[in-house]
C-alpha cells in the first residue's frame, strides 16, 4: 500500500525557516517523481514545486511564489522527500501535501498534510 | 487568481447528475492532460479522473471527464450525499513549466 507521511511542521516566525519531510513506502522512490502542494486555511491548493527522480536528472521546478526560497530534494536511501522553506512570511501558512506525480503530471497519491503556521 | 478557471459552487439534488467546469488556456489544459481531485471536508485531495477521462480504480463509473480546446469537464451522475466535497482541476502549463490547479469548486448534494 502507497504510504506518504509529512512530517516537521510546526509554528515559524516571519523570517524564519523549516524544513518538513515526506517519507514514503509502499512504491519504489527512487523511481518516482514527487511534488509539494499546498492549501491555506480555507483556500484552494497551490502546487509548489516538482523533483524528478535521479534516473532523469533529479531537476526540479517551482512555482513563482516560492522560487528562489524554497527548495526540494530527496533521500533516495532514506525514502524520504523534503521541502526547505526560507524566508517564511504569514503567506506562507498553509497544510503543506507531498503528493506522487505519475504520467502527465498526474497527483496520484496525496499524504495527509503537515500543517506550518508562519506567525509573529 | 488561479491559472484554471472553475465555478465557486454547484449544487443539486440526490440522484441527479451535476457538471463541474474548467476552464484555461493552450499552456495547459490546450496542450497538457487534465486530473481531478476531490477532497472531502478535513480530509487530503484524493485523484477522481486522470488524463482527462480515466478513473483510477476504485472510483465509481458516476464520475467522468471529458476535455475540448482549452476546457475540461467533471460529470458526476446518480449524485450521493457523500459526493459533497471541494473537486479542483488541475493541469501541467507548458509556459509556466509548472503544475496549476482551478480555485476548486463546493458540490453540494441538497
Amino acid at each position: 500500500e502507497v504510504q506518504l507521511v509529512e512530517s516537521g511542521g510546526g509554528s515559524v516566525k516571519p523570517g524564519g525557516s523549516l524544513r518538513v519531510s515526506c517519507a514514503a513506502s509502499g512504491f519504489t522512490f527512487n523511481n518516482a517523481w514527487m511534488t509539494w502542494v499546498r492549501q491555506a486555511p480555507g483556500k484552494g491548493l497551490e502546487w509548489l514545486g516538482r523533483i524528478k527522480s535521479d534516473s532523469h536528472g533529479g531537476t526540479t521546478h517551482y512555482a513563482a511564489p516560492v522560487k528562489g526560497r524554497f527548495t526540494i530534494s530527496r533521500d533516495d536511501s532514506k525514502n524520504t522527500l523534503y521541502l526547505q522553506m526560507n524566508s517564511l512570511t504569514t503567506e506562507d501558512t498553509a497544510l503543506y501535501y507531498c503528493t506522487i506525480v505519475e504520467a502527465a503530471a498526474t497527483l496520484a497519491h496525496w499524504g495527509q498534510g503537515t500543517l506550518v503556521t508562519v506567525s509573529s | 487568481q488561479s491559472v484554471l478557471t472553475q465555478p465557486p459552487s454547484v449544487s443539486a439534488a440526490p440522484g441527479q447528475r451535476v457538471t463541474i467546469s474548467c476552464s484555461g488556456s493552450s499552456s495547459n489544459i490546450g496542450d497538457n492532460y487534465v486530473s481531478w481531485y476531490q477532497q472531502l471536508p478535513g480530509t487530503a485531495p484524493k485523484l477522481v479522473i486522470y488524463n482527462n477521462n480515466k478513473r483510477p480504480s476504485g472510483i465509481p463509473d458516476r464520475f467522468s471527464g471529458s476535455k475540448s480546446g482549452t476546457s475540461a469537464t467533471l460529470d458526476i451522475t446518480g449524485l450521493q450525499t457523500g459526493d459533497e466535497a471541494d473537486y479542483y482541476c488541475g493541469a501541467w502549463d507548458s509556459s509556466l513549466i509548472a503544475g496549476v490547479f482551478g480555485g476548486g469548486t463546493k458540490l453540494t448534494v441538497l
